[in-house]
């Protein structure tokens, strides 16, 4: 089993939909947790955090389920401009231990 | 500001042949990273770094060496290229294991 597992893609959405992305973590010791974007052909680049208490960023929320060993994406009122790739990150707190990054779920919005 | 810049952003190498690809990073991070992504794959960690002098290996290290031997530098070797290792080549940098990570433009490698 993948250590990060992410919804199957493509995602195709009119523009103004909401649109909600899971993520499936399988070490019980991940303690940090990402989400990141990347668009075609370009580098990743961190989108937001995934904290406890669940957080939000303008159109954006991410949450976190410990119990379940999951993390949510929502988008609300999509953009064209939101089109890419959402990848999953997690990594433990454990020394030495780098971030694993899932495969990732693409978005393509539509007019 | 440069952050992380990977060298060089393109290079088509013959089966057997070797090449070293070059990442510098000059926000004084600890730990740096080397990624492959291949289609339908997403990225895949072949060596880490979580200081100078230190490395160790990811899902896919095989066929790979890597050297950290200034904090700045994380150099990723290819001994003997195979066609298996052509694929987008990401090297990344964090202040810890739990951060942020930062991305360089990425190298994008074929191996005839």
């Amino acid at each position: 089993r993948k250590e990060v597992e992410q919804d199957p893609g493509p995602f195709n959405v009119p523009e103004g939909a909401t649109v909600a992305f899971n993520c499936t973590y399988s070490n019980s010791a991940s303690q940090s947790f990402f989400w990141y974007r990347q668009d075609c052909r370009k580098e990743p680049k961190l989108l937001m955090s995934v904290y406890s208490s669940g957080n939000e960023d303008g159109r954006f929320t991410a949450q976190l389920n410990r119990a379940s060993q999951y993390i949510s994406l929502l988008i609300r009122d999509s953009k064209l401009s939101d089109s890419a790739t959402y990848l999953c990150v997690v990594t433990t707190n454990q020394a030495g231990t780098a971030l694993i990054f899932g495969k990732g779920t693409t978005l393509s919005v539509s007019s | 500001n440069a952050g992380v810049t990977q060298t060089p952003k393109f290079r088509v190498l013959k089966t057997g042949q070797s090449m070293t690809l070059l990442c510098a990073q000059d926000m004084n991070h600890e730990y740096m990273y080397w990624y492959r992504q291949d289609p339908g794959m997403g990225l895949r960690l072949i060596h880490y770094s979580v200081g100078e002098g230190t490395t160790a290996k990811g899902e896919v290290p095989d066929g790979y060496n890597v050297s950290r031997l200034k904090k700045q530098n994380f150099l990723l070797g290819l001994e003997s290229a195979a066609p298996s290792q052509t694929s987008v080549y990401f090297c990344a940098s964090s202040r810890g294991g739990r951060t942020e990570a930062f991305f360089g433009q990425g190298t994008r490698l074929t191996v005839v």
